[in-house]
């Protein structure tokens, strides 16, 4: 199985609150995502990392922000938690071959009440 | 833009009974074709995959077809047990980007 850790695991926080969610990989692959999983939407992309430093936006990104100052740490951060904002988060990291899969993490439930 | 659709679940079979899932693709160039499963409270992880039009993706005795002519790569699998319950993803990667788009996800349930 690809090292991939996320932390916490499961999370209840209030409106208007920041939150940060880590995700540490120990595969040293170039490519980290964060995606939301919510029932009938599947997996959407929030933003991703094509190296240290380097991040783009995905489909869902606003609200969220995301940093990586190391290969092996990718954080979302949600400024102002809102209530539309739970969901399942999943980090996915990938070594960049076209063909390759994307490897991803357990997961953490965000609950914001 | 990339797309993928697949069936609507749940999907609730018997076990040893015939599973399809109908995977349709939208997509620029000749995309990569996943397919993920995600059993109960666990991340994705990769069923089988096809790189190119013709190629059969198969592993656990699942297998899916890479059909460009109908963008098409439906999951099969022959006598389904109650351990193949998850969730099914559909998913593609296309062109040089590292994006993958994901279906909706089909809900298995197998009874015994």
């Amino acid at each position: 199985d690809a090292g991939i850790t996320q932390s916490p695991r499961h999370k209840v926080t209030e409106t208007g609150t920041p939150v940060t969610l880590r995700c540490h990989q120990t595969e040293n692959h170039r490519y980290m995502y964060w995606y939301r999983q919510d029932p009938g939407h599947g997996l959407r992309l929030i933003h991703y990392s094509y190296g240290v430093k380097d991040t783009d936006k995905g489909e869902v990104s606003d609200g969220y922000s995301v940093s990586r100052s190391k290969t092996e740490d990718f954080l979302l951060t949600l400024e102002s938690a809102t209530s539309s904002q739970t969901s399942v988060y999943f980090c996915a990291i990938s070594d960049g071959t076209s063909a390759i899969e994307q490897y991803f993490g357990p997961g953490t439930r965000l609950t914001v009440t | 833009g990339n797309s993928v659709t697949q069936m609507e679940g749940p999907v609730t079979l018997s076990e040893e009974a015939f599973l399809t899932i109908n995977c349709t693709y939208t997509a620029t160039g000749y995309p990569s074709l996943f397919w993920y499963v995600q059993y109960p409270g666990e991340g994705l992880q990769l069923l089988l995959k096809a790189t190119k039009a013709d190629d059969k993706g198969s592993n656990k005795g699942f297998e899916a077809t890479y059909r460009k002519e109908t963008t098409s790569f439906h999951l099969e699998k022959g006598s389904v047990q109650v351990s193949d319950s998850a969730v099914y993803f559909c998913a593609l990667k296309s062109g040089g980007y590292q994006k993958v788009t994901f279906g909706t996800g089909t809900k298995l349930q197998v009874i015994p």
